[in-house]
């Protein structure tokens, strides 16, 4: 099936930095939404994009539907160590969309 | 509250025995979605149903099969044609199955192995 292409794959960084991800595709989507899942869990719904150029907070977490809507990108500001987890994108055009998820690791 | 729930978190079944994933929602969503997550695979659709009574294949659904009687449940079997079944189940629901309805929720998750 149809991927999205999410970056960086895996991460590690100390407790404080901020981090940037983001998700690209040649096909253009209606809905951007962001996931976290712990380990062993299920994934948790962050943010959800409905309009290209749009620019949604959630806490420290912000993201950012692309002008072209072809993109997506997902930024956590002074990382805290219950951030680790895997992080998903997916895109929705007619039927939803996954990226293959970045791993971020804290180092308290 | 109001949520997802999958049964049992673990299980484990013999190799060539149908096994039965449950998943009940009481968020009143029309749609429902079961996916196969394996390590460094992300999500994969198996199964999908947009309105009782009506399912249909997502991208894996060869040896499993699902069944949406009611509109707060959608089990899972998996079968003893699925030749690799060992892995985690995510069920889902969202609100509607079109756009832009289409935020997904999801359960814990049950992670099946089969010796």
């Amino acid at each position: 099936g149809q991927q999205l292409n999410q970056s960086p794959q895996s991460m590690f960084i100390q407790e404080g930095e901020d981090v940037s991800m983001n998700c690209t595709s040649s096909s253009i989507f209606n809905t951007w939404l962001w996931y976290k899942q712990d380990p062993g869990e299920g994934p948790v719904l962050l943010i959800a994009l409905y309009k290209a150029g749009e620019l949604t907070s959630n806490g420290r977490l912000t993201a950012q539907f692309g002008i072209t809507r072809k993109d997506s990108f997902l930024n956590i500001s002074a990382s805290i160590p219950s951030d680790v987890g895997i992080y998903f994108c997916a895109g929705n055009n007619r039927k939803l969309i996954w990226g293959l998820g970045t791993s971020l690791g804290v180092n308290p | 509250d109001g949520g997802i729930t999958q049964s049992p978190k673990y299980l484990f079944r013999k190799e060539g025995q149908n096994v039965t994933l449950s998943c009940e929602q009481n968020l009143n969503h029309d749609a429902m979605y079961w996916y196969r997550q394996d390590p460094g695979q992300g999500l994969r659709l198996i199964y999908y149903s947009q309105i009782v009574n009506d399912f249909q294949k997502g991208d894996i659904a060869e040896g499993y099969s699902v069944s949406r009687e009611k509109k707060e449940s959608f089990p899972l079997t998996v079968t003893s044609a699925q030749k690799n079944p060992t892995a985690f189940y995510l069920c889902a629901s969202s609100l509607s199955g079109s756009t832009p309805y289409n935020e997904q929720f999801f359960g814990p998750g049950t992670r099946l192995t089969v010796l």
